[in-house]
């Protein structure tokens, strides 16, 4: 049972621009939303994350916007670069709850 | 980077031998979690410790088995090793999601069982 939709799975963009990744939750009770940045080789570093008492989070290029009531939220990264290509994955964490739920991560490519 | 370590780092193992994991940190945090990662899967929660000597189940826990007699070891074990557990095993600590919001990653073990 998944209960956090990452999509798409690879994605492909040139150099200065837009990238986007949505992600989908069901369970309500969730209340943390981060996002995980993963170079080849290396462990998941956490890149950006976000409470549902806002909408929105900006940190320099990379900007996390939330959707409550659809229960999504994505990350953009705004003037992409090669040295953004990694994999990303979103998450999903519950008050009292240690746990996180990943979603299956995106490939992104920044061609230069 | 956190203070974590995994070794092995890689290893190669044939199908039905035992195999232990380590994870180390230094950063005495409570709450440790072990991970695999596979394509097209992601992460998954394979057991998780909230303390010394106490675990939990993720999502993905049969076939593996933990332990933690200290705040700074967490061990995942492969009872009997089969060609399915081929992943990339990656151990994270955290302080307490209500405090630091963030789980962070050791560098990860490449586990090929043959």
């Amino acid at each position: 049972q998944q209960q956090v939709k990452q999509s798409p799975q690879s994605l492909i963009v040139q150099k200065g621009g837009i990238s986007i990744i949505n992600c989908a939750y069901e369970n309500t009770a969730f209340d943390y939303f981060p996002w995980y940045q993963q170079f080849p080789g290396k462990g998941p570093a956490l890149l950006i994350a976000i409470r549902p008492d806002v909408s929105e989070k900006k940190e320099g290029r990379f900007t996390i916007s939330f959707n409550k009531s659809a229960k999504q939220f994505s990350l953009h990264i705004m003037d992409s670069q090669p040295g953004d290509s990694a994999t990303y994955f979103c998450a999903a964490g519950q008050g009292g709850s240690e746990k996180l739920v990943f979603g299956k991560g995106t490939k992104l490519t920044v061609n230069p | 980077d956190a203070g974590i370590t995994q070794s092995p780092r890689h290893k190669v193992t044939e199908t039905g031998t035992p195999v232990t994991l380590r994870c180390h940190q230094t950063e005495n945090h409570r709450y440790m979690y072990w991970y695999r990662q596979d394509p097209g899967h992601g992460l998954r929660l394979i057991h998780y410790s909230y303390g010394v000597k106490d675990t939990d189940k993720g999502e993905v826990s049969d076939g593996y088995s933990v332990s933690r007699s200290k705040t700074e070891d967490f061990l995942l074990t492969l009872e009997s090793a089969t060609s399915s557990q081929t992943s990339v095993y990656f151990c994270a600590i955290s302080e307490s999601l209500a405090v630091s919001y963030e789980q962070y990653f050791g560098p990860g073990t490449r586990l090929t069982v043959t």
